[in-house]
């Protein structure tokens, strides 16, 4: 099966501008993760969708981050506006169900650098 | 919230031998942790996972163990070779199905 599909690879912009990451999971899997994961560190839940509703977005920073998966496929992460903490790598992830024991399997990651 | 703890953040050690990874967790109702091993610029990849309902479980070379009294599991590499260097995440997941995730363990294993 075709893995999780994430773009861009790499981004670059300054403090205070707008980006915008896209995942695409793998098909059947009802449950996507968004994750920050910056140098250093283990990846941090920021947002979880099961289909197109939201379970879990505790950890998002409302204020600058926003998350959406229209039709329970793909999902968009938009981050406006930037800011020098930001920069960090943005895994997404799929799992089949919203159940107990299923693995997640993780896209290649966008990085970003806020300058 | 759930909170991971994971030791030691690096760790040498040379080939052949063996390598032990710990973590611990704050809630109690988590009753799944899975490992991940990440190489330098690479998503990260699942190694291995034990339920709650299980105290110990090995595939090949790996093997996790479980102590839900103690709130803790361990990582476990034997006879390492220099491809294990990575890397490597604990993690786990509560009945809310959310993963948190330890800060890392950077394996160094020398030939």
């Amino acid at each position: 099966e075709a893995g999780v599909a994430q773009s861009p690879r790499y981004k670059i912009i300054e403090k205070r501008q707008s980006v915008a990451f896209w995942c695409n999971p793998i098909s059947g899997h009802a449950t996507l993760y968004w994750y920050q994961q910056i140098l250093g560190q283990g990846p941090k839940l920021l947002i979880q969708f099961q289909n197109n509703g939201v379970v879990d977005d505790s950890q998002l920073p409302k204020d600058r981050f926003s998350a959406e998966r229209l039709k329970g496929v793909d999902s968009t992460l938009k981050i406006q506006p930037a800011k020098l903490e930001d920069s960090a790598v943005y895994l997404c992830a799929s799992s089949r169900r919203g159940l107990t024991y299923n693995e997640q399997f993780f896209g290649p990651g966008t990085r970003l650098t806020v300058l | 919230g759930e909170n991971v703890e994971q030791h030691p953040s690096t760790l040498s050690v040379q080939e052949g031998d063996s390598a032990v990874i710990k973590c611990t967790y704050s809630d109690s109702a988590s009753n799944y942790f899975p490992w991940y091993k990440q190489e330098l610029g690479k998503r990260p990849q699942l190694i291995i996972d034990i339920r709650s309902n299980v105290g110990e479980k090995k595939d090949q070379r790996i093997a996790v163990t479980l102590n839900k009294t103690a709130k803790h599991f361990s990582l476990h590499i034997t006879e390492t070779q220099p491809e294990d260097s990575a890397v490597y995440f604990c993690a786990a997941q509560t009945t809310g199905n959310q993963f948190y995730f330890g800060t890392g363990t950077s394996l160094t294993v020398i030939p």
